[in-house]
This record gives structure tokens, C-alpha cells and sequence, in this order.
């Protein structure tokens, strides 16, 4: 059981480029989301996914994309980094909220736009 | 967004002190939860409430959940140096699976 796993656990993009975020768990949780972490401002919602094939925004959506294929993996697409998205992104599951428990964190991904 | 307000924002105590740590809403929420950050990790949760009142303890952590349902209270008896780390409240609302945290307490613990 390894819980959520992220990928990579580093990454340097130039301004402009794309990538994603992998993001997979093996709990069978509905619940997924992704946060960015800046240093004072907590973690805020990016988006999350309440199950396969549904998506929707957070707090701080604008320039990331997502999809949920199936239920164990929940990717971060960055369509053109900007420098503004450098920052520690988590992704966290669990189960609905009729099952109770809060949130498994991943152990993130350090990004670094230049 | 919603937002909670966690203070203090940092804290700096000797080894075998208790700490208190606070987190406040403008609105309700139906559940609380208590995380904490290590350095160069996730966030791993401590201790979770779903009651208004309720009080539970995980080892010398306790929570409690505010009658008013807006807020919410984390104690550490007798620190060690292994407390350190950052401390993050989070609620949820009726409805709804979306966590709102608060900005985070910083604990630094002197031997």
C-alpha cells in the first residue's frame, strides 16, 4: 500500500514549456485534489475530482488543467509555466465525506520556473 | 474563497513547554482537522473532529472543536524537539469534500 504517490519529486521548467504532474493513489479513494503551497500563503485548491471523469476548479485553477480518467490517477497538466507558478504542489486523497477521515498527502513536487 | 485564520504564525518555545494554537472562521464548518508539515514533506494528519464540542487527543496532542463551530483549538504537552514543523488547521463545510486551510503555525522547539 503505498498510499499517493507523486511525480517527479523535482522539476526545473524555462518559462513557456509544458508539463504534467503525476499523481496516483491506491486507497480506492473518490476524493482527489491538488494544492500549491507558496511560502505565508498555506495550501490552496487548485482543483479536485469527487471521481472518475469529474473534475472542478478551486481557489487558484488558471493555467492548470486536469482530467480523471480513472480513479486511482489524477494528473496536473501546466499548459505554458509561467515564473508566478513556481511552488511545492500536493496532491491529497480520501474517501467522501459519508466515509469521514481527512485528506493522504502526497509527498510533493518542488517546481522551479525560470 | 473561504478563509481560516491560524494564528500565532509562529512560535518559538523550549523543549517540555506546552504550546496552544488557534484557528478561526467567519463561517461554520462541520468539520475540523488538525495537519502537520515536516520539512521537505506532506502534510500528515494529527488529529480529526466532526462534533461541535468535541475534544480528542492523539498521544499529547489534543483538539478541540468549537461549540460555536468556528473555530477550533490544538494543544502540545510537554514538547520535544520532534514537534517541530509547521501546524495546519482545515475545515470543511456541510456539503461539500473541499478543504480550506488555514496559512499554518511554525513550531521551533529548543532543546
Amino acid at each position: 500500500n503505498a498510499g499517493v504517490t507523486q511525480t517527479p519529486k523535482f522539476q526545473v521548467l524555462k518559462t513557456g514549456q509544458s508539463m504534467t504532474l503525476q499523481c496516483a493513489q491506491d486507497m480506492n479513494h473518490e476524493y482527489m485534489s491538488w494544492y500549491r503551497q507558496d511560502p505565508g500563503m498555506g495550501l490552496r485548491l487548485i482543483h479536485y475530482s469527487v471521481g472518475a471523469g469529474i473534475t472542478d476548479q478551486g481557489e487558484v485553477p488558471n493555467g492548470y488543467n486536469v482530467s480523471r480518467s480513472t480513479t486511482e490517477d489524477f494528473p496536473l497538466r501546466l499548459l505554458s509555466a509561467a515564473p508566478s507558478q513556481t511552488s511545492v504542489y500536493f496532491c491529497a486523497s480520501s474517501y467522501t465525506i459519508g466515509q469521514g477521515g481527512g485528506y493522504t498527502f502526497g509527498s510533493g513536487t518542488r517546481l522551479t520556473v525560470v | 474563497g473561504q478563509q481560516l485564520n491560524q494564528s500565532p504564525q509562529s512560535m518559538f518555545i523550549q523543549e517540555g513547554e506546552d504550546v496552544s494554537m488557534n484557528c478561526t472562521s467567519s463561517s461554520i464548518f462541520n468539520t475540523w482537522l488538525w495537519y502537520k508539515q515536516d520539512p521537505g514533506e506532506g502534510p500528515v494528519l494529527l488529529i480529526a473532529l466532526y462534533k461541535a464540542g468535541e475534544l480528542t487527543s492523539n498521544g499529547r496532542l489534543t483538539a478541540q472543536f468549537g461549540i460555536t463551530r468556528k473555530d477550533s483549538f490544538l494543544n502540545i504537552s510537554a514538547s520535544i524537539p520532534s514537534d517541530v514543523g509547521i501546524y495546519f488547521c482545515a475545515g470543511r463545510q456541510g456539503g461539500s469534500e473541499k478543504l480550506v486551510f488555514g496559512k499554518g503555525t511554525k513550531l521551533t522547539v529548543n532543546p
